[in-house]
């Protein structure tokens, strides 16, 4: 079982350039979500998706935007990067959008840098 | 919005115990929970409270008093490879997280 899976690993990019990180997850949990971890301010969320076909936004969403056409993926889409996006993006995923014990499982990250 | 704050940093001995404090401030509480993360790796989750009281989970164990805004993580016995970040994360009223900035521990021998 992969859980959760994310590409690239890692991304240098270029100010401007449009970038489409990826994550896919095999559980066949119905919430998803996309985090930016930067140092000393901890993890941010930045786009959520409840259930397939549905987004909504998180703390950060400026500069970014999400789709969720099927329950497996939920990309994440800068669409003219800026040096203030260099980042560790992680994408998880829960049951369901939140009840009782249910728990988020995070992706292996994507390292981005935006120069 | 959520303001959640927990120590920077913390240094302690192999076999000793640390105690992690998170207090929180919420626009609605539906959960509290801790995770652990190692460097470069991702967070993986350690331990949910709802309800105050402790939470034991083999050498880890858990806290919360929602009247007081704060929760605890407890670390007994620790080994070399507790030396990680560990996050606090508070679900809010709309079932979203907030997390803290996280705590940085590490054990030496």
């Amino acid at each position: 079982i992969a859980g959760i899976t994310q590409a690239p690993t890692s991304q240098i990019l270029a100010a401007g350039r449009r970038m489409t990180l990826r994550c896919t997850q095999d559980m066949r949990h119905n919430a998803m979500y996309w985090y930016r971890q930067d140092l000393g301010l901890g993890l941010r969320l930045i786009h959520y998706s409840n259930t397939a076909g549905t987004t909504g936004k998180g703390e950060v969403p400026d500069g970014y935007s999400v789709s969720r056409a099927n329950t497996d993926d939920f990309p994440l889409t800068l669409a003219s990067a800026v040096p203030s996006q260099t980042s560790v993006y992680f994408c998880a995923s829960s049951r369901t959008s939140g009840s009782g014990t249910d728990t988020q499982y995070f992706g292996p990250g994507t390292r981005l840098t935006v120069l | 919005g959520q303001n959640i704050d927990q120590p920077t940093e913390m240094t302690a001995t192999e076999g000793a115990i640390v105690q992690i404090n998170c207090t929180y401030q919420t626009s609605g509480f539906n959960g509290l929970f801790w995770y652990q993360q190692h460097a470069g790796e991702a967070p993986t989750f350690l331990s949910y409270n709802v309800l105050d009281g402790l939470e034991e989970k083999g050498r880890f164990s858990s806290f919360l008093s929602r009247s007081k805004g704060y929760s605890y993580l407890l670390l007994k016995e620790l080994q070399m490879k507790d030396s990680a970040s560990y996050l606090c994360a508070v679900r809010d009223h709309d079932y979203k997280l907030s997390f803290g900035a996280g705590t940085t521990v590490t054990v030496r021998a």
